[in-house]
């Protein structure tokens, strides 16, 4: 079956460090692209950034470029979202999606994750 | 950056309804836009892309259609199970969407 699978919720203090993940199985992990998109409760739909992991060319939204990473480890077929130093505002519904162009910039989103509820509080 | 604006944000519909939800983009896209449909708790579905690509699975009452900077997604006769919220995404550029249109029973 061809699915990702999320890495369970996180509550974290801020200025915590956090990393998520998301495993591809069931298709050629190093063959397509793999986003980040963010939802902050009660809101709608922002795109993060985007990973191919067969050569890890990574793109990143202006909005999050410099707060957050992205990576992957295609050896495991698992991509990463990483916080340095958390803050409250990063308290989200974090899901990871896989566009259906493959290797080519179509990047609309046919694969989801079921999501990573990230919680941040002190 | 390119701005996605979908309309209206609420839509009260009932079953057997025709329904038309708008997104419209900042600048040209060609017919780079898909659409999804987001039930509360669950990820979001692909049911078009390319403008008017209907996604493997997709009942067919769903459509879509535009190019350029205006395009729609149309449910030809609303089933209960459609009740959800719908955004568009562009993918001319880096990825954006639309604030969403939440469809609710009327």
């Amino acid at each position: 079956e061809v699915q990702l699978v999320q890495s369970g919720a996180e509550v974290k203090k801020p200025g915590e460090s956090l990393k998520i993940s998301c495993k591809g199985s069931g298709y050629s992990f190093t063959s397509y692209w793999i986003g980040w998109v963010r939802q902050m409760p009660g809101k709608g739909l922002e795109w993060m950034g985007i990973i191919y992991p067969g050569d890890s060319d990574t793109r990143y939204s202006p909005s999050f470029q410099g707060q957050v990473t992205i990576s992957a480890d295609k050896s495991i077929s698992t991509a990463y979202l990483q916080w340095s130093s958390l803050k409250a505002s990063d308290t989200a519904m974090y899901y990871c999606a896989r566009p259906g162009g493959g290797a080519t910039t179509d990047w609309y989103f046919d694969l989801w994750g079921r999501g990573t509820l990230v919680t941040v509080s002190s | 950056d390119i701005q996605m604006t979908q309309s209206p944000s609420t839509l009260s519909a009932s079953v057997g309804d025709r329904v038309t939800i708008t997104c419209r983009a900042s600048q040209s896209i060609s017919s780079w836009l898909a659409w999804y449909q987001q039930k509360p708790g669950k990820a979001p579905k692909l049911l078009i892309y390319k403008a008017s690509s209907l996604e493997s699975g997709v009942p067919s009452r769903f459509s879509g259609s535009g190019s350029g900077t205006e395009f729609t997604l149309t449910i030809s006769s609303l089933q209960p199970d459609d009740f959800a919220t719908y955004y568009c995404q562009q993918y001319n550029s880096y990825p954006a969407f639309g604030q969403g249109t939440k469809v609710e029973i009327k």
